[in-house]
């Protein structure tokens, strides 16, 4: 079953300090994945899109990694802000047999707090 | 400026009543989708549409409806068949739903309630 799971579910730093949310999938074979800030109560906003094929990709002070071989992906904000507190969600988009497009798989995010 | 507007932010509706909520995309797009977010849950698809007056079941399509008869709008009604409905309501578009990178916009959000 093609699944996106996200850890930790939650995590707390300080302001400036930097820190790194994972991403574990099993969706193969897969066309894309992405990361996504979503603010409490908003809608969720891209940060990086990837395929199977890049390794790294930044948007300003957040870099997203992807490793295809192990299935795993990371995105790192370094320097954190207060503005950064919000839920990070990793998703991924499925190849289907034959080829074409599957509908979006989303993890279930990763809470971040940013304290001053 | 472009963007996707969804209305009303929050609703509240009795059992037993369909309420219907708003989506409009003026960003030119052919692809619009409907996800309800639950909490500690990652977004599910409710429906999709990849052009005008076509539409498609999400994996959670069961008390809900939609329809697409103008390039710009889509909107969901959540009908009383609809066993749980109190969720944050999410609707999106793209350029193209085959496209292979194509990114994904969302609006702000429906919080629905069932009193």
């Amino acid at each position: 079953k093609n699944q996106v799971e996200q850890s930790p579910q939650s995590l707390i730093i300080l302001e400036g300090k930097n820190c790194t949310l994972q991403c574990n999938y099993t969706v193969s074979p897969f066309s894309n994945l992405r990361w996504y800030k979503q603010d409490t109560g908003r809608g969720p906003v891209s940060l990086t899109i990837m395929t199977f094929s890049e390794n790294t990709k930044s948007n300003g002070r957040y870099t997203a990694t992807l490793d295809a071989d192990t299935k795993q992906s990371s995105l790192h904000i370094t320097a954190s802000q207060l503005s950064d507190s919000a839920s990070y969600i990793c998703v991924v988009r499925p190849l289907n047999y034959g080829g074409s497009q599957g509908n979006l798989i989303f993890g279930k995010g990763t809470k971040l707090s940013v304290k001053p | 400026d472009g963007g996707i507007t969804q209305s009303p932010k929050y609703l509240f509706r009795k059992e037993g009543q369909n309420v219907t909520l708003s989506c409009e995309q003026n960003l030119n797009h052919d692809a619009m989708y409907w996800y309800r977010q639950d909490p500690g849950q990652g977004l599910r698809l409710i429906y999709y549409s990849q052009i005008v007056n076509d539409f498609q079941k999400g994996d959670i399509a069961e008390g809900y409806s939609v329809s697409r008869e103008k390039k710009e709008s889509f909107p969901l009604t959540v009908t009383s068949a609809q066993k749980n409905p109190t969720a944050f309501y999410l609707c999106a578009s793209s350029i193209g739903g085959g496209a292979r990178t194509g990114e994904l916009f969302f609006g702000e959000g429906s919080r629905l309630t069932v009193l």
